[in-house]
């Protein structure tokens, strides 16, 4: 089935630590994004990519980075993991102008 | 920048009632686009309806029908025969035109979100 999977699905991280949330997607869209989910907040963009080979700053970039080496795969690293980065992280693409963003299932992490 | 505000931070109604969730946004764009996602507990978010800022016409997709009034920056979601099934948070998002063939350059920004409870 068609969509996109983000790994893992939870996490508990100590602070300090280096970590790499995945994401994959199967439907050829040129843009990809990450979001954070915050309670009381909704969500708040974080990076995007349009392209393969391009990535750009959201609302909330400070502390993490992306990569975009291929149209599938958009990594999205925290260097040194704190506890304000706990969080649930989603993964969006959308292959078409102006159109609807598909969300990944979320991965739930925890920064202690 | 753009904003987007929900001013009901939970709601609840009955099975079969018809129930409006309201969102107004703030932005400077000509040309944008909005839309309802939907997030039961499974935490999923899945689109409800679209409506491109160009089109007078209110988008409607089955039970779910908007009231978009562009000057006055309003965008309500009106839900009607209500379901036990459409218990969820409700996020308003809004995306400005984009020059990209791939998507929408800058991403969605969200409101904070509406919980709806259906009793039964």
């Amino acid at each position: 089935i068609a969509g996109i999977t983000q790994a893992p699905t939870s996490q508990i991280l100590a602070a300090g630590r280096r970590m790499t949330l995945r994401c994959t997607q199967d439907m050829r869209h040129n843009a990809m994004y990450w979001y954070r989910q915050d309670l009381g907040l909704g969500l708040r963009l974080i990076h995007y990519s349009n392209t393969a080979g391009t990535t750009g700053k959201g609302e909330v970039p400070d502390g993490y980075s992306v990569s975009r080496a291929n149209t599938d795969d958009f990594p999205l690293t925290l260097a040194s993991a704190v506890p304000s980065q706990t969080s649930v992280y989603f993964c969006a693409s959308s292959g078409q102008r102006n159109n609807e963003q598909f969300f990944g299932p979320g991965t739930r992490l925890t920064v202690l | 920048a753009q904003t987007v505000t929900q001013s009901q931070p939970e709601m609840s109604v009955q099975e079969a009632e018809t129930v409006t969730l309201s969102c107004t946004y703030d932005t400077s764009e000509s040309n944008y686009y909005l839309f309802w996602y939907k997030q039961p507990p499974s935490r999923q978010m899945i689109l409800v309806i679209r409506q491109e800022a160009y089109k007078q016409q209110n988008a409607t997709e089955n039970r779910f029908s908007v009231n978009f009034q562009k000057a006055a920056k309003s965008f309500s979601l009106k839900i009607s025969d209500s379901q036990l099934g459409d218990t969820a948070m409700y996020f308003c998002a809004f995306m400005k035109h984009s020059m990209y063939s791939g998507g929408g350059a800058d991403g969605l920004t969200f409101g904070k979100g509406t919980h709806l409870i259906i009793q039964p």
